[in-house]
């Protein structure tokens, strides 16, 4: 069964060093989305990505992030300046457009401590 | 705004007991509701949705509009049952929502 992939597994950051995470989404899927999960805290919606472009972001997605698909298959967030309150468990997902399932499959993660 | 609450955040039961997570949500309009579960070292996956009305290893789920709820309920918990579980919601059916999850319920079954 196709999987949703993140690489790295962990990254570990110096604060205001920029990081690149990436993501490899099923690949007939069109919508991709990141989310975050803080220690102790909820997962929480960062941005939506479809036709190459932005279609939702958060209040926390501000200038410090961006996203790109660079090319058919990867979707990157880029953090460019880490702060340590960015340390957090990111998870990329992608989902179909198919009106009888809307599921957003997960990765499995990207563990990020900025020091 | 829209948001998930799930009032436990730590479950403990026996193999074989009744077992309910407890979903509220707010949202004005008509929501999509789902549960997701991670199970140890594995990623979050979709168990269930409001829509499908389906049963899945056992667990259903009832959306109760005039409660605001979604409680997940099994009737006789299994030991790898124990896992993550989160309440989540989105927008009217529709491709590309985004997903506001509830806080997660950590279920534990005990032999």
């Amino acid at each position: 069964e196709p999987e949703v992939t993140q690489t790295p597994s962990h990254q570990v950051t110096q604060m205001g060093q920029e990081v690149i995470l990436r993501c490899v989404p099923i690949s007939n899927h069109l919508y991709f989305y990141w989310y975050r999960q803080i220690l102790g805290q909820k997962v929480e919606f960062l941005v939506s990505f479809y036709n190459n472009e932005i279609s939702e972001k958060s209040e926390i997605f501000d200038d410090q992030f961006s996203v790109e698909r660079p090319d058919g298959s990867n979707f990157t967030l880029k953090i460019r300046s880490t702060k340590l309150e960015d340390s957090a468990m990111y998870f990329c997902a992608s989902s179909d457009t198919s009106p009888s399932s809307y599921e957003q499959y997960f990765g499995p993660g990207t563990r990020l401590t900025v020091t | 705004a829209q948001r998930v609450t799930q009032p436990e955040k730590l479950l403990s039961v026996f193999k074989g007991a009744p077992v309910e997570l407890k979903c509220n949500y707010s949202y004005s309009g008509s929501p999509e509701l789902f549960w997701y579960v991670q199970y140890s070292r594995q990623r979050l996956q979709l168990l269930l949705r409001h829509i499908s009305r389906e049963s899945i290893k056992g667990f259903t789920a009832d959306l109760n509009k005039g409660e605001t709820s979604f409680h997940l309920k099994k009737p006789f918990a299994q030991e790898e049952d124990s896992a993550m579980y989160y309440c989540a919601l989105s927008g009217p059916k529709a491709a590309g929502n985004k997903l506001t999850f509830g806080g997660g319920t950590r279920v534990l079954v005990k032999p």
